[in-house]
């Protein structure tokens, strides 16, 4: 079946900008996380939605970070205002109906430069 | 969860099998190692967990010793393809236990 798809795959922009990352889980996955991995850096755990519980922001920098997730599939993250040292790439996984022994399954994720 | 550490590399020739080792001596009872990896520019890719007994999928093998401090990965029979880094991590229940996060990982090269 289809995994989790991200788009774009890459984006460039100019520091100050807004930028919209997409997510689209697989199909039926109720749990959606988004992270960040900076070049040669490990995995950053920015977000998390489970169902129609309240997400877990715990992991966002800044607040010109913020995400969504509607209808309980696609998520979106949006980043306002972008600087430097938001280019990284950002990843999106789901997994199933409870978070905590569910195997997260990766997209492709977004490669965001920021000039 | 409980700590991890892995060899920074490792070679292996096209067609052998690739063992992967792990440590996590200090891994409590109810936490599950789980195998990752990730091709260059790509997004992490599940292999495999297990919690005490070996496992098996299309993927791999896991293989955890009786007291669980260690385990391998094994690719049976190694392709180009599988060049990768490979992170092993471990996982507990309940919490927070779903933001995962990566050691350096083993940069595994598959060479011809």
């Amino acid at each position: 079946g289809a995994g989790v798809s991200q788009s774009p795959s890459n984006k460039v922009t100019e520091k100050g900008k807004d930028v919209e990352l997409r997510c689209d889980p697989i199909s039926g996955h109720t749990a959606l996380y988004w992270y960040r991995q900076s070049l040669g850096q490990g995995l950053e755990f920015l977000i998390y939605f489970q169902g129609n519980s309240a997400p877990d922001k715990s992991g966002l920098p800044s607040d010109r970070f913020s995400a969504e997730r509607t209808g309980g599939s696609v998520s979106t993250l949006t980043i306002q205002r972008t600087q430097q040292e938001d280019s990284a790439v950002y990843l999106c996984a789901s997994s199933g109906r409870t978070a905590t022994q569910e195997t997260q399954y990766f997209g492709p994720g977004t490669r965001l430069l920021v000039l | 969860d409980a700590k991890t550490t892995q060899p920074p590399s490792m070679d292996c020739a096209e067609g052998r099998a690739a063992n992967l080792p792990c440590n996590h001596s200090t891994i409590s009872g109810n936490e599950y190692v789980y195998w990752y990896r990730q091709i260059h520019s790509q997004g992490p890719q599940y292999i495999i967990h297990g919690l005490k007994n070996n496992e098996t999928n299309e993927m791999a093998s896991l293989i955890i010793t009786e007291d669980r401090k260690s385990s391998t990965l094994i690719l049976p029979h190694a392709t180009l393809r599988d060049t990768a880094v490979y992170y092993c991590i471990v996982r507990g229940s309940g919490g927070s236990n779903y933001k995962l996060t990566f050691g350096k990982g083993t940069l595994l090269t598959v060479n011809p």
